[in-house]
């Protein structure tokens, strides 16, 4: 069966500090690849996304994530992450008429 | 503001009762989708309607239901809720009809239910 898997259920880092989000899928070819930011209380915001193309793909407030086909993975990353970045990401991954979102990433932002 | 409104924000009832959210779809877009949040379940996909009409069905429970009115506005009912509704409901529109592919969805602030 499809999935998509988030490992890190939480995450805390320094500010200023990279970050690396780690989402994988299974998959049998090539899906759609996005990653949305949920602040508290908040939607669901888009940051990125990937259909074909560079690998890497650069997206709102610094963002950025890489397509690697041979890891079947799409990790988000961020150089130095800011305080306001405290939040919830989701990866969302599709194939076909399959629309899958990971469990979430909490991100916490340590002064 | 992401053009997706949803209303209440927050929704307190009881046991057994029922209860409609309702989300107004960004200007232009055809597609509505509803989604549950629930700490234990993350977040799923319940149904989405294009143009009026259902056009996929997700892990909906038999005690819920949605419609799509002619000006796109969707409702979605919950009826004999249980403690276990509780959630955040989400309603989601795009322009495209099809649930998946490069369609992107734009999420709304959510409604927050509690069943007590």
């Amino acid at each position: 069966a499809q999935s998509v898997t988030q490992p890190d259920i939480h995450i805390t880092v320094s500010e200023g500090a990279s970050l690396e989000l780690r989402c994988n899928y299974s998959y049998g070819a090539t899906p759609y690849l996005f990653w949305y930011v949920q602040s508290p209380g908040q939607g669901l915001q888009l940051l990125l996304k990937y259909f074909s193309g560079d690998t890497l793909v650069q997206g709102i407030n610094g963002f950025e994530a890489e397509f690697q086909r041979s890891q079947s993975s799409f990790n988000l990353r961020k150089p130095s992450v800011h305080w306001s970045d405290a939040a919830e990401y989701f990866c969302d991954v599709r194939q076909g008429n399959k629309l899958v979102f990971g469990a979430g990433t909490i991100l916490r932002v340590k002064s | 503001d992401s053009g997706v409104t949803q209303t209440p924000k927050h929704l307190i009832t009881a046991t057994g009762q029922r209860v409609t959210l309702r989300c107004s779809p960004r200007s232009g877009d055809l597609s509505v989708y509803w989604y549950q949040q629930s700490l234990d379940q993350g977040l799923q996909f319940l149904i989405q309607y294009y143009n009026g009409e259902e056009r996929a069905k997700g892990n909906i429970l038999e005690r819920f239901s949605a419609q799509q009115f002619p000006d796109l506005h969707s409702e979605l009912n919950l009826s004999s809720l249980e403690l276990g509704d509780s959630a955040l409901y989400f309603c989601a529109s795009s322009a495209q009809g099809n649930i998946a592919g490069a369609n992107v969805l734009t999420f709304g602030a959510g409604s927050r239910l509690t069943v007590l």
